[in-house]
């Protein structure tokens, strides 16, 4: 069983929508959880860390956590096409981090 | 959020030779650095764990006498990729630990072995 699992899509959203992504943890032990931006060629780049239950906003995107259900989220309100990208979640565990494979995220015009 | 720099971003060599990618956090010390290498769509591969003053914790399937890791101070690690073969072209980024624990990507290094 993978630490950390993600759909890997595609995901298709039209301008202007909510983009939901969804990720699940597998060890209760996990104590931060992150999501990374990774546009292709690029490098990843952090946009949301979360650590306790319940939800965390920084301008259009959300991060969700519910560490009952092992289970972590991001929200990107009003999609731009610049959103396009792909989104890794990220879990911490000691000195650990361990990433889901990725969700591709396509914003169209 | 916290910069870790990664140099070269692009390097181009023969097979045979050996190339030096160097990992620095500019503005936090990093007792711990982390290697990936990523092929094109494919998610990222942890190669292995860099600690400050200690050797490296190499994980499973990746050759340490190939791929030599040096964490010599609190803002550096390097990554050598000896005797580099075409099936080495990749592209590596490094990451590192900031505080509050969160973890910060360089823009990564991509090699290709002619």
């Amino acid at each position: 069983q993978k630490e950390v699992e993600q759909n890997s899509g595609p995901l298709s959203v039209p301008e202007g929508a909510i983009a939901s992504l969804n990720c699940t943890y597998s060890d209760r032990g996990s104590q931060s959880f992150f999501w990374y931006r990774q546009y292709s060629g690029k490098s990843p780049e952090l946009i949301m860390s979360i650590y306790s239950n319940g939800d965390k906003e920084d301008g259009r995107f959300t991060a969700q956590l519910n560490k009952a259900s092992q289970y972590v989220s991001l929200l990107i309100r009003d999609s731009q096409p610049s959103d396009s990208a792909t989104y890794l979640c990220a879990v911490n565990l000691g000195n650990q981090f361990y990433f889901g494979t990725g969700t591709s995220l396509t914003v169209i015009p | 959020g916290a910069v870790v720099s990664q140099h070269p971003s692009w390097v181009i060599c023969k097979s045979g030779t050996s190339v030096k990618i160097e990992c620095r956090s500019l503005d936090f010390q990093a007792t711990t650095m982390f290697w990936y290498r990523q092929f094109p769509k494919q998610s990222l591969m942890l190669m292995a764990t860099s600690n400050e003053g200690s050797k490296a914790t190499y994980e499973q399937g990746v050759e340490k006498d190939k791929f030599l890791i040096n964490h010599a101070s609190l803002t550096l690690s390097t990554l050598t990729v000896t005797s580099a073969h075409p099936e080495d072209s990749s592209f590596y980024i490094c990451s590192a630990r900031g505080q509050p624990g969160e973890l910060f990507f360089g823009e990564g290094s991509r090699l290709t072995v002619l």
